[in-house]
C-alpha cells in the first residue's frame, strides 16, 4: 500500500512554455502533499506544502505565481512550472502522507529539462 | 526551520565493512525519518523514531534516536552493494531533508 504516482516521468519542453506535473496517491486519500526539487548530487528542497482544498504554502524564496500549485482532490496534485527557464531544469518530486497519519510517501520523480 | 546536518557526506567502502552515518541538530523532533535513494528515483522511507532512545533494527540497519530527540544514526552492518544510495534523514515536524550521506558500497 502507500503508492504514489508521478506523471510525465521525464519531460523535455522549450524555454517560456509551462509544464504540468501530475502526483497521485493510488490507494489512500491524502489531505497534504509535498513538493521538492532536488539538484544533481544534493538533497531535496522542500518547495511547498499543497493542502486539499486551500492555498499551498510555498516556501522562502519559491515563486508562488511561477510554481502553481492545486490540490483539488485528495488524492491528486498538480504543479505547473510557467514560463520555464533552463535554471528550471531539475528533479521534482512530490510525496504524500495518508490522512491521520505522518509517514510520507514518495512519488518516483519528474525529470525535467528546459531547453 | 529545523537544520539536519548528516555526516559523512560521502563514503565509500568495501563490502562486508561496517559503517555509521549521522543525522544531527540543534532541535528537538517529534520524530525522525530515514530514506534511501537511488539514482532517478524518488525517496524510499526505511524508518521513523519516536521515542528518545529509541532502537529500531531492519536487517543489517540499526537506527538510534538520541535521548534528547535531537540526533539519529544509521548503522549498517557487513554492508554489501545493494546498499549503495543516499541517506537521507528528515524531520517529521517540517518534513526538511539533511543534505544526505552519498554512500558507495564497492564489491
Amino acid at each position: 500500500g502507500a503508492v504514489v504516482s508521478q506523471h510525465p516521468s521525464r519531460v523535455i519542453c522549450k524555454s517560456g512554455t509551462s509544464v504540468k506535473i501530475e502526483c497521485r496517491s493510488l490507494d489512500f486519500q491524502a489531505t497534504t502533499m509535498f513538493w521538492y526539487r532536488q539538484f544533481p548530487k544534493q538533497s531535496l528542497m522542500l518547495m511547498a506544502t499543497s493542502n486539499e482544498g486551500s492555498k499551498a504554502t510555498y516556501e522562502q524564496g519559491v515563486e508562488k505565481d511561477k510554481f502553481l500549485i492545486n490540490h483539488a482532490s485528495l488524492t491528486l496534485s498538480t504543479l505547473t512550472v510557467t514560463s520555464a527557464h533552463p535554471e528550471d531544469s531539475s528533479f521534482y518530486i512530490c510525496s504524500a502522507i495518508p490522512g491521520g497519519g505522518y509517514e510520507q510517501y514518495f512519488g518516483p520523480g519528474t525529470r525535467l529539462t528546459v531547453t | 526551520t529545523q537544520l539536519l546536518e548528516q555526516s559523512p557526506q560521502f563514503l565509500s567502502i568495501q563490502e562486508g565493512e561496517n559503517l555509521t552515518v549521522y543525522c544531527n541538530s540543534s532541535s528537538v523532533f517529534s520524530s525522525l525519518q530515514w530514506y534511501r535513494q537511488e539514482p532517478g528515483e524518488g525517496p524510499v522511507l526505511l524508518v521513523t523514531v519516536v521515542t528518545g532512545g529509541e532502537v529500531k533494527k531492519l536487517k543489517r540497519l540499526t537506527f538510534q534516536f538520541g535521548d534528547a530527540r535531537k540526533d539519529s544514526s544509521l548503522h549498517i552492518t557487513a554492508a554489501q552493494p545493494g546498499d549503495t544510495g543516499l541517506y537521507l534523514c528528515a524531520g517529521v515536524d517540517d518534513m526538511r531533508f539533511g543534505a544526505g550521506t552519498r554512500l558507495t558500497v564497492k564489491p
